[in-house]
């Protein structure tokens, strides 16, 4: 069955990068583009971006151009999102989600979530 | 990119319908995900209207104009959860803000 497992949580400072994994299985892993979406604590969903595994290729909302990095590793079916320059505003629970083949902005599977917390 | 707005809150008892609307959906892939606390999100809704397998008839969803509708019939219980609406937007994905559906 189709899984994204991601790591576990993070306590960072300021100012520090965090690198959270994604790990799919149960499919085709370059075959479905992989996107991130966080959640402030009590607030709603964020899209980030996403990443195309087969190629490389990335693309991301505007306020996090700059800010964030995906990457792939095709030989262990896993994607990287790391958050640089980190600020107390980015403490959120971040999930990767698939995006579902032949449509677009369709996320049908999600991982559980990391929560990453950016305290001094 | 315009903003996709979502009541904050909703409810209904249980055997009761409810609609839910997001404004401001211009496209054609609008999806709804279901969100329990501490829980990821889960598709119930992709390109208006469809239902991915498994996820019950009770949910439907639709749109005229620019408004898209999720509707839930029969509430049960298990249904009281926060409901986010997405629209795709020219290479990047809008998030409304969340309703939260209440049972009574």
């Amino acid at each position: 069955q189709v899984q994204l497992v991601q790591s576990g949580a993070e306590v960072k400072r300021p100012g520090a990068s965090v690198k959270v994994s994604c790990k799919a299985s149960g499919y085709t892993f370059i075959g479905y583009f992989i996107h991130w979406v966080r959640q402030a604590p009590g607030q709603g969903l964020d899209w980030m971006g996403w990443i195309n595994p087969n190629t490389g290729g990335t693309h991301f909302a505007a306020k996090f151009q700059g800010g964030v990095t995906l990457t792939s590793d095709t030989s262990i079916s896993t994607v990287y999102m790391e958050l640089n320059r980190l600020r107390p505003d980015d403490t959120a629970v971040y999930f990767c989600a698939r995006e579902a083949r032949a449509t677009v902005a369709n996320f049908d599977y999600w991982g559980q979530g990391t929560l990453v917390t950016v305290s001094s | 990119q315009s903003a996709l707005t979502q009541p904050p809150s909703a409810s209904g008892s249980p055997g009761q319908s409810v609609t839910l609307s997001c404004t401001g959906a211009t496209s054609a892939y609008v999806s709804w995900y279901q969100q329990h606390p501490g829980k990821a999100p889960k598709l119930i809704i992709y390109e208006v209207s469809e239902r991915p397998s498994g996820v019950p008839d009770r949910f439907s969803g639709s749109k005229s104009g620019n408004t898209a509708s999720l509707t839930v019939s029969a509430l049960q219980a298990d249904d009281e959860a926060d409901y986010y609406c997405s629209s795709y937007a020219g290479s990047t994905t809008l998030f409304g803000g969340g309703t939260k559906l209440t049972v009574l």
